[in-house]
């Protein structure tokens, strides 16, 4: 089975800091790892994965995450936070087998940005 | 259309009766995913269909619940004899190919069990 866990049910940082939101994963087989977020009575938007290739993934909204085999994490990080930031965040894995995939999702990071 | 839409998109019922949810997937979309999000809970999965298959039904919680898609398109979860712990929002999403592809979701439907 496939999980992921994201051990923050919040976090807070002040605008202009750098954020960084954590995401473990359990799957066996090669991971493909999902970054989403939701923002105040809106739908879950996709913000970045990671498939192959460069560690480090860059998306939308100038996020980015780094995928650590090693560590099984895919943390996602900002430079210099926004107080538009605020939202819930979601990581997401799923893997290629039998010629489909899951999506399984973490409970989810509260980011809340303060001015 | 131009995104996935759900209907309706909110929904009041007695417990007991059975209640029927709608999903419209991204047109050409093969992957069709339904959750249930229930606060402080995350995103629970219930069942991703590729085509009109159900390769994966693990997450639904018990036999009240059944979705069924037609025509590679449309797909309906029922709830039967809901229950007050059925409350929450119930969230679907498509994907061009497989789980591999970026998922679009709708706004969800909004379950209320009285």
């Amino acid at each position: 089975a496939q999980s992921v866990a994201q051990p923050e049910d919040q976090v807070n940082v002040a605008e202009g800091n750098p954020l960084t939101v954590k995401c473990t994963y359990s799957v066996s087989g090669n991971p493909y790892l999902f970054w989403y977020v939701q923002y105040p009575n809106r739908g879950l938007q996709f913000l970045l994965k990671y498939i192959t290739g460069d560690n480090l993934v860059k998306g939308s909204y100038g996020f980015e995450a780094e995928f650590n085999k090693s560590q099984t994490s895919f943390h996602l990080k900002k430079p210099s936070a926004l107080v538009s930031d605020s939202a819930l965040y979601f990581c997401a894995v799923s893997r290629n087998r039998a010629g489909y995939s899951t999506l399984t999702f973490g409970k989810g990071t509260m980011l809340l940005v303060s001015p | 259309g131009a995104g996935v839409s759900q209907s309706p998109s909110n929904k009041v019922t007695e417990k007991g009766k059975d209640v029927e949810l709608r999903c419209d997937p991204i047109s050409g979309h093969t992957a069709l995913y339904w959750y249930r999000q229930s606060l402080g809970q995350g995103l629970e999965f219930l069942i991703y269909f590729q085509g009109n298959s159900a390769p994966d039904k693990s997450g639904l919680p018990s036999d009240r619940f059944s979705a069924e898609r037609t025509g590679g398109s449309v797909s309906t979860l029922t709830i039967q004899r809901t229950q007050q712990e059925d409350s929450a929002v119930y969230l679907c999403a498509s994907s061009l190919l497989t789980g591999l592809d970026e998922a679009f979701f709708g706004q969800g439907t909004r379950l209320t069990v009285v």
